[in-house]
């Protein structure tokens, strides 16, 4: 059973970078067709994709993001990681990795428990 | 588009049918996948592709899809399906991906 856990601190300083890593266990990371994402969810609000990084290492990620964001894959240890710079109280969120899957279709299989990540000073 | 719109709220009485919708372009070229989220849970993925559940998803849960409408379906409503539900695809691009505004499911 694959597992994914979330590391990294709580909370952080404005003007500063956020840094989340998501260790995968049981499964390989560089399993083909598999996309390892970021995820968060505003106070109150839906679900916002963050990016993704593959298999193989390419990377894409939201538009209105992008300029900010860092998604980095560390095959030795299994791990991936998120990096948002220059962060506001506008990125006080549930932050989540996930393993998305191309298969029948694109689906994330499965999630990290979360990480609530606060904005302050 | 790359957006995708959900109805915000949709209620549905115990062991009655209910189906929520999400809407979008990209829904013509890609699947939809549809998550279920808990309050201060991490969501959880009830159905992908044309209709395929999970090990351990009831199958009172279904999904279909026609045009650039994809529909979740719970058939028998129970107490513990209250919960947000989520729609997700790749945008037309393929590279992007989109999620709906959530619909949040009570069952009365």
């Amino acid at each position: 059973q694959v597992q994914l856990q979330q590391s990294g601190p709580g909370l952080v300083k404005p003007s500063q970078t956020l840094s989340l890593t998501c260790t995968v266990s049981g499964g390989s990371i560089t399993g083909g067709g598999l996309f390892w994402t970021w995820i968060r969810q505003l106070p109150g609000k839906g679900l916002e994709w963050i990016g993704y990084i593959s298999y193989s290492g390419s990377t894409s990620y939201n538009p209105s993001l992008k300029s900010r964001v860092t998604i980095s894959l560390y095959t030795s240890k299994n791990q991936f990681s998120l990096n948002l710079n220059s962060v506001t109280a506008a990125d006080t969120a549930m932050y989540y990795c996930a393993r998305e899957v191309a298969g029948a279709g694109y689906y994330f299989d499965f999630w990290g428990q979360g990480a609530l990540v606060t904005v302050s000073s | 588009s790359s957006e995708l719109t959900q109805d915000p709220a949709v209620s549905v009485a115990l062991g009655q049918t209910v189906r929520i919708t999400c809407q979008g372009d990209s829904l013509r070229s890609h699947y939809a996948s549809w998550y279920q989220q808990k309050p201060r849970q991490a969501p959880v993925l009830v159905i992908y592709g044309r209709n395929t559940r999970p090990s351990g998803i009831p199958d009172r849960i279904s999904g279909s899809s026609s045009g650039n409408t994809a529909s979740l379906t719970i058939t028998g409503a129970q107490a513990e399906d209250e919960a947000d539900y989520y729609c997700n695809s790749r945008d037309s691009s393929n590279n992007h991906l989109v999620f709906g505004g959530g619909t949040k499911l009570t069952v009365l």
